[in-house]
């Protein structure tokens, strides 16, 4: 089976610091990872992925996550945050063979100015 | 070009009626899924559609939940005899290819049913 833990539900941070929200993950064999954002009353818009090699993936609006297979880590990161970046944030996992996604329970990223 | 569409954006309705949600996915793609948000159960996979058929319909939380897709394209998840407990977002997503390459999933807007 197939999980993904983010162990914060909220995280604050003030514009123009960097920004690190967390998430772990759960597989048997190998992961594609992804992380999605969450505008108030949208859908999940994409914003980036771990298929395989560098461990480090960019995406969109500047962030970017780390793919660290000895930790089952994949978090995401901001060199300098935006408060348009406030969001709630979705980490997911699917691992190689199946074909769903497995979601986290979301991040709350407030961005104070 | 256009992304996942689904509508209605809202839907109110009594308590043991039939609903219908319809999802319009990316054109050309193959893959589609359907999902539920509600506060406190997160993000939860309910159906996956290859072509017209099914393979996982792991997800659908009763037999009151159905869903089809026709001519590889529009897809519809119909909910008989609402319970409150329905009440949620119904998020529909779809990737080119299939469900077992890399592809990214997107996502429409949701659909908020409300389940008076």
């Amino acid at each position: 089976a197939q999980s993904v833990a983010q162990p914060e539900d909220q995280v604050n941070v003030a514009e123009g610091n960097p920004l690190t929200v967390k998430c772990t993950y759960s597989v048997s064999g190998n992961p594609y990872l992804f992380w999605y954002v969450q505008y108030p009353n949208r859908g999940l818009q994409f914003l980036l992925k771990y298929i395989t090699g560098d461990n480090l993936v960019k995406g969109s609006y500047g962030f970017e996550a780390e793919f660290n297979k000895s930790q089952t880590s994949f978090h995401l990161k901001k060199p300098s945050a935006l408060v348009s970046d406030s969001a709630l944030y979705f980490c997911a996992v699917r691992e190689v063979g199946y074909s769903t996604l497995t979601f986290g329970k979301g991040t709350m990223l407030l961005v104070s100015p | 070009g256009a992304g996942v569409s689904q509508s209605p954006s809202n839907k109110v309705t009594e308590k043991g009626k039939d609903v219908e949600l319809r999802c319009d996915p990316i054109s050309g793609h193959t893959a589609l899924y359907w999902y539920r948000q509600s506060l406190g159960q997160g993000l939860e996979f309910l159906i996956y559609f290859q072509g017209n058929s099914a393979p996982d319909k792991s997800g659908l939380p009763s037999d009151r939940f159905s869903a089809e897709r026709t001519g590889g394209s529009v897809s519809t998840l119909t909910i008989q005899r609402t319970q409150q407990e329905d009440s949620a977002v119904y998020l529909c997503a779809s990737s080119l290819r299939t469900g077992l390459s890399t592809d990214t999933q997107y996502f429409g807007p949701g659909t908020r049913l409300t389940v008076l």
